[in-house]
């Protein structure tokens, strides 16, 4: 067990819909990192947050943002959803520096579906 | 950006002998390779990682060797066990805060 837990563990929307997700980090880590991995594929990053900013954001659309709170839990939030939004979306903390991020503890992952 | 490509997609070795992953990165300036074991309906797990200080490193029943003039990265695990079955991935990370992964290797130890 890492200790970073996400909700919910399953979910599905409809196109078009919206979508929250959340992580709460291990104790004593600093920064969430968000990666979606869909089936059959290795994680890719979404973005991370140090210290409630983001810092660093992969090849994803505006329309995937997220927030880190002084208790350093994080939200995933996605908007006008589509199809190939269907993934399962990955929460990893980590006790990090701005510029380097330290080793990465995952939580089991929040798996959404998209119709 | 980073390309990590990872090889086998699958695999299947009989208990007790042992399997070799590999993967192969484009960017020079990566350092940090780490390996992650997931199993069903869970997230990755960090089972060992390396730095490009380092050519080899070695825990137990697994280990990892690094070639960077080559750019390329295996993951040695000898003695296999049915418990070793999972999806492993190889990453690549330079100093910053994104991990580059691999596509995965489906492992199955047959008992």
């Amino acid at each position: 067990e890492t200790g970073v837990t996400q909700s919910p563990t399953h979910l599905i929307k409809t196109r078009g819909q919206q979508v929250t997700l959340r992580c709460s980090s291990q104790s004593g880590h600093n920064t969430v990192s968000w990666y979606q991995q869909a089936l059959g594929q290795g994680p890719q990053f979404i973005f991370q947050y140090y210290r409630e900013e983001e810092n660093g954001r992969g090849n994803f659309p505006p329309r995937f943002s997220g927030l880190q709170f002084p208790n350093y839990s994080s939200e995933l939030n996605v908007n006008a959803l589509e199809l190939d939004d269907s993934a399962l979306y990955l929460c990893a903390s980590s006790l990090s520096t701005r510029f380097n991020t330290g080793e990465l503890f995952f939580g089991e992952g929040s798996r959404l579906t998209v119709l | 950006g980073e390309n990590v490509e990872q090889h086998p997609s699958t695999l299947s070795v009989q208990e007790g002998d042992s399997a070799v992953i590999k993967c192969t990165y484009s960017d020079s300036a990566s350092n940090y390779f780490p390996w992650y074991k997931q199993e069903l309906g869970k997230g990755p797990q960090l089972i060992i990682d390396i730095r490009s200080n380092v050519g080899e490193k070695k825990d137990q029943r697994i280990a990892v060797t690094l070639n960077k003039t080559a750019k390329h990265f295996s993951l040695h695990i000898t003695e296999t066990q049915p418990e070793d079955s999972a999806v492993y991935f190889c990453a690549a990370s330079m100093a910053g805060n994104q991990f580059y992964f691999g596509t995965g290797t489906s492992l199955t130890v047959i008992p």
